[in-house]
């Protein structure tokens, strides 16, 4: 069972919609991270949070606005997507400082399969 | 920024033989590698990292890498495969800060009875 959960499994949505992609963790980590990955490819960082606020976005359009509302809880708010958006959404853990993160690097959860119609 | 290179996206053995699959980095300066698996349908897993303090890394399942900085790689076997080894394997580096991972394009691997 992995440490990090998230729902929906899986979101079918239109262009039009507003929905949100949820995280949670109980390992006491303070940066979470929301990776985006297409089929067959690996996954691409979006953003990083450290200690609830923002630490790096990978030039992400606007239509993808993360909320890190507290330790444990990682959220990501969706608007006017395109089909091209369609992927799996991974969100992912880990302590905070350099030295601990090489000792126990990113946690992942299973992803949200999204699919943009 | 670092990068990994992952040859072969896809590798075939029978089941009990040598897994091999490949990784080179680009870097002048000793990097943070990792492999991670990923089972389908799921997210990723750890296998194993490389922090400079063992060149020879023993991971989870049976794998194992040798970081070799006169090849640049970072070759992750296992001496015999098993049936659920069957998964798609990312070689991954620390690149532009300890937070930034970059996953190589991986490897699926596929085991046959």
């Amino acid at each position: 069972d992995t440490e990090v959960t998230q729902t929906p499994k899986h979101l079918v949505m239109g262009m039009t919609n507003k929905k949100s992609l949820k995280c949670e963790q109980h390992m006491g980590h303070r940066a979470m991270y929301w990776y985006k990955q297409k089929a067959k490819k690996p996954p691409e960082l979006m953003f990083v949070y450290s200690y609830e606020k923002l630490s790096i976005n990978e030039s992400v359009p606007s239509r993808f606005s993360p909320e890190c509302p507290n330790s444990s809880l990682l959220n990501l708010h969706l608007h006017a997507l395109q089909p091209e958006d369609s992927a799996l959404y991974l969100c992912a853990s880990s302590q905070d400082t350099r030295t601990s993160f090489y000792n126990s690097p990113l946690h992942f959860g299973n992803g949200t399969r999204l699919t943009v119609t | 920024a670092q990068s990994v290179t992952q040859l072969g996206s896809h590798v075939s053995v029978s089941e009990g033989a040598l897994v091999l699959l490949r990784c080179n980095y680009s870097s002048s300066v000793p990097p943070y590698l990792f492999w991670y698996v990923q089972y389908p349908n799921q997210g990723l897993q750890l296998l194993l990292k490389y922090t400079s303090a063992a060149t020879l890394v023993k991971g989870i399942n049976g794998f194992e890498a040798e970081f070799k900085k006169s090849e640049t790689s970072f070759h992750l076997t296992k001496p015999s495969a098993h049936m659920s080894d069957a998964a798609e394997y990312f070689c991954a580096v620390l690149s532009g800060g300890y937070q930034k991972v970059t996953f190589g394009t991986g490897t699926k691997l596929q085991v046959i009875p």
